[in-house]
């Protein structure tokens, strides 16, 4: 059965630093991925989605993230993080590639000042 | 477009009520998903919706809960009786599938509704 384990529960950063959420999956067949964020009382937006082609898929307000096959990785990532970014992350796997998404536990980014 | 609309946003009810939950979603999407968020259990897909023909309800945990979705425009989730541990914040999302049910289209969620069984 396909899993995805985000490994921190919690990501806490200053203002203007970088930061790295990790994602990881285990599938035996292509997959899409996907990270979503869920700002407090809202539901959850895209960020960006991985399909095909290019590992770096870049995605809305600034993150970006590597498709990386041979780790079963999909981390993301932001050069420099604002305080509106605090918010819960969710890495997300279609199962079989179908409509199925099934998420990771979530990273809550606690941004700083 | 105004997004998926979810209504009520936050629902309050006694052990053994009726509980109605509804939701409105992106004009001209066919698809549509009901998920469920939990402390314990994190995101989970109830049923998924395909031109208004329930497609995979394998994710309802039981009897009591059962969906609806008589035209494009609306579904309902109802969970009858419902019972303490249903509490939860019900997301509904909508997509613009494809027509190949590959998970390529981009699911656009609601605010969702905060359930608290007493």
């Amino acid at each position: 059965a396909q899993s995805v384990t985000q490994l921190d529960s919690q990501v806490p950063v200053f203002e203007e630093a970088p930061v790295e959420l990790r994602c990881n999956y285990s599938s035996s067949v292509s997959v899409y991925l996907f990270w979503y964020v869920q700002y407090p009382n809202q539901g959850l937006q895209l960020l960006l989605k991985y399909l095909s082609g290019s590992t770096l898929v870049k995605g809305i307000n600034g993150f970006e993230a590597e498709f990386n096959k041979s780790q079963t990785s999909f981390h993301l990532r932001k050069p420099s993080v604002h305080i509106s970014d605090t918010a819960e992350y969710f890495c997300a796997v279609t199962k079989d590639s179908s409509y199925k998404l099934i998420f990771g536990s979530g990273t809550r980014l606690l941004v700083r000042p | 477009d105004a997004g998926v609309i979810q209504s009520p946003r936050h629902e309050v009810t006694e052990m053994g009520q009726e509980v109605t939950l509804r939701c409105k979603p992106i004009s001209g999407h066919n698809s549509l998903f009901w998920y469920r968020q939990t402390m314990m259990r994190g995101l989970e897909l109830l049923i998924y919706f395909n031109n208004n023909v329930p497609i995979d309800d394998s994710g309802m945990p039981e009897d009591r809960f059962s969906a609806k979705m008589p035209n494009a425009s609306f579904s309902t989730l109802k969970i009858q009786p419902s019972e303490p541990r249903d509490s939860a914040v019900y997301f509904c999302a909508s997509s613009l599938d494809s027509g190949s049910f590959v998970g390529t289209d981009t699911q656009y969620f609601g605010p969702g509704t905060r359930l608290t069984v007493l």
